[in-house]
């Protein structure tokens, strides 16, 4: 079946070291979202990418969508510990409803102040 | 704040019963979406509702099922209770198609 895939699993950084995980699906994506999910919390939507390539910034954050719509990639760029949290990234399933995300298990970050 | 309410926060429940878990979402969000998301892994989707029918499922069995109300709150019901039930619940609404999903806090089940 569909999969999204999330590497690393975990990623501990010193604070002011930047950060990046990285997102596969296993079929094209109409559009890929970015959630951020604090300890004990719920996930909060961060951003949409729908084009082919685009790149996305939220102040330290960058986001990309690749040329074959299967990638994405969020970028942090000297982290803080404000930054603490899980990142997915999730994508429509296949001839689903719209509510009806697949997502990836998540890169973990900590961050050593 | 997202606007999504759910209740109860947290939940004990034992093998066999049944749970109803409550949500309330954001005024005009026709689209309510039930999520299971199991400790260490990403949300899972369970069902979704619109206009008060239900108009896509996830992997999960007929014990699962689900009602939503003209006030924009919804139910998600489980029947027979199994220890792997025990997870966050996450309600998310939407306003339109392929919009992003705005979560609630979640309920903590646990089944013992």
């Amino acid at each position: 079946g569909q999969q999204v895939m999330q590497i690393p699993q975990y990623q501990h950084v010193q604070e002011g070291e930047d950060f990046t995980t990285y997102c596969n699906s296993s079929t094209t994506l109409s559009n890929i979202q970015w959630y951020k999910q604090r300890p004990g919390g719920h996930p909060v939507f961060l951003i949409q990418l729908v084009k082919s390539g685009e790149v996305k910034k939220q102040k330290r954050l960058t986001f990309q969508f690749g040329e074959a719509k299967k990638n994405s990639s969020l970028h942090i760029t000297a982290t803080q510990t404000t930054d603490v949290g899980t990142y997915f990234c999730a994508g429509p399933a296949y001839g689903g409803s719209q509510g009806n995300l697949i997502f990836g298990k998540g890169t973990k970050l900590s961050v050593k102040p | 704040e997202t606007g999504v309410t759910q209740s109860p926060t947290h939940l004990i429940k034992t093998r066999g019963q049944q749970v109803t878990l409550r949500c309330s979402s954001q005024s005009g969000h026709n689209t309510v979406s039930w999520y299971q998301q199991a400790l260490g892994q990403g949300p899972q989707f369970i069902f979704q509702y619109y206009r008060e029918e239900e108009n896509g499922r996830g992997n999960f069995p007929p014990r699962f099922s689900g009602l939503q109300f003209p006030n924009y709150s919804s139910e998600l019901n489980v029947n027979a209770l199994e220890l792997d039930d025990s997870a966050l619940y996450l309600c998310a609404s939407s306003l339109q198609e392929n919009s992003p999903l705005h979560f609630g806090n979640g309920t903590r089940l646990t089944v013992t």
